[in-house]
C-alpha cells in the first residue's frame, strides 16, 4: 500500500537518551519533511530535504538531526533527549518542495522522562 | 512573522447542521492555501488546495473560499456528519526560495454530535 510510515508509533524514552524515529515513503516523492505538534500550537517544521543528498532546517532545528541517504528514508535523531521534545512527531513528504501535496504519516508519540 | 490564525478554536454542532471555519493569515508572498483534516491520534489529510487567483474551491461537502486581497479563507462544511469530527488545519506555503515553510495555524476543533 502506498503512503508514509513511521515507527515506532509511541515510545518512552529517558532524558539523556539517543532515539531515532524512522520514517519510509513509498511514493518515490523528492521532499520530505519532519514536524512537532504540541498541543495548542501549530504544527511545526524541524527539518526538511529536497532531494536524496540534501537536508535543510526548519523552524525548530536544534537538538535534531536527519539524514537523506536515499529517496525512501528520512530518519530523525535526537542525539540526548531532553523533556522539552515530548511531543507528537510527524513525518510528511511531497513530489516538490512546498508546492505539492504534503502527504503525512500517522505519527510517532514520544515521551521524554 | 508569517501567521495564520483560526477561528474558532472549537465548534460543536448537530449532525446534519452546516459550519464555517475561518482563516486570516500574514503570509506574504503567498502561493497557495490548503485546508487539512486532521483525525484524533492521525496525521494531517489534504481537503483543498487553492493558489492565490482562485476564490473557491470544492471537495464533495467541503467548500473553501479565498479572498487574497483581505488574506481570508473559510471552509464551509455542508450537511454535517459525525465523521466530519476532527481538527482541521489552515495551511499557507509562501512563494519563492521559502516554499518549503509552511505556516500552520493552530486548528480548529470540529465535533458533530448525534
Amino acid at each position: 500500500i502506498a503512503g508514509i510510515t513511521q515507527a515506532p508509533t509511541s515510545q518512552i524514552l529517558a532524558a539523556g537518551r539517543r532515539m531515532t524515529l524512522r520514517c519510509t515513503q513509498d511514493m518515490r516523492h523528492n521532499a520530505m519533511y519532519w514536524y512537532r505538534q504540541d498541543l495548542g500550537l501549530g504544527l511545526r517544521l524541524i527539518h526538511y530535504s529536497n532531494t536524496a543528498g540534501t537536508t535543510g532546517k526548519g523552524e525548530v532545528p536544534d537538538g535534531y538531526s536527519v539524514s537523506r541517504a536515499n529517496t525512501d528514508d528520512f530518519p530523525l535523531t535526537l542525539a540526548s533527549a531532553v523533556p522539552s521534545q515530548t511531543s507528537v512527531y510527524f513525518c510528511a513528504s511531497s513530489t516538490d518542495r512546498g508546492l505539492g501535496t504534503q502527504y503525512f504519516g500517522p505519527g510517532t508519540r514520544l515521551t521524554v522522562l | 512573522k508569517n501567521q495564520v490564525e483560526q477561528s474558532p478554536q472549537s465548534l460543536i454542532i448537530l449532525e446534519g447542521k452546516n459550519c464555517t471555519l475561518q482563516c486570516n493569515y500574514t503570509v506574504s508572498p503567498f502561493s497557495n492555501l490548503r485546508w487539512y483534516k486532521q483525525d484524533t491520534g492521525r496525521g494531517p489529510v489534504s481537503l483543498t488546495i487553492m493558489t492565490f487567483s482562485e476564490n473557491t474551491k470544492s471537495n464533495g461537502r467541503y467548500t473553501a473560499t479565498l479572498d487574497a486581497d483581505t488574506k481570508q479563507s473559510s471552509l464551509h462544511i455542508t450537511a454535517s456528519q459525525l465523521s466530519d469530527s476532527a481538527s482541521y488545519i489552515c495551511v499557507v506555503i509562501p512563494s519563492g526560495a521559502g516554499s518549503y515553510q509552511l505556516t500552520f495555524g493552530k486548528g480548529t476543533k470540529l465535533s458533530v454530535i448525534p
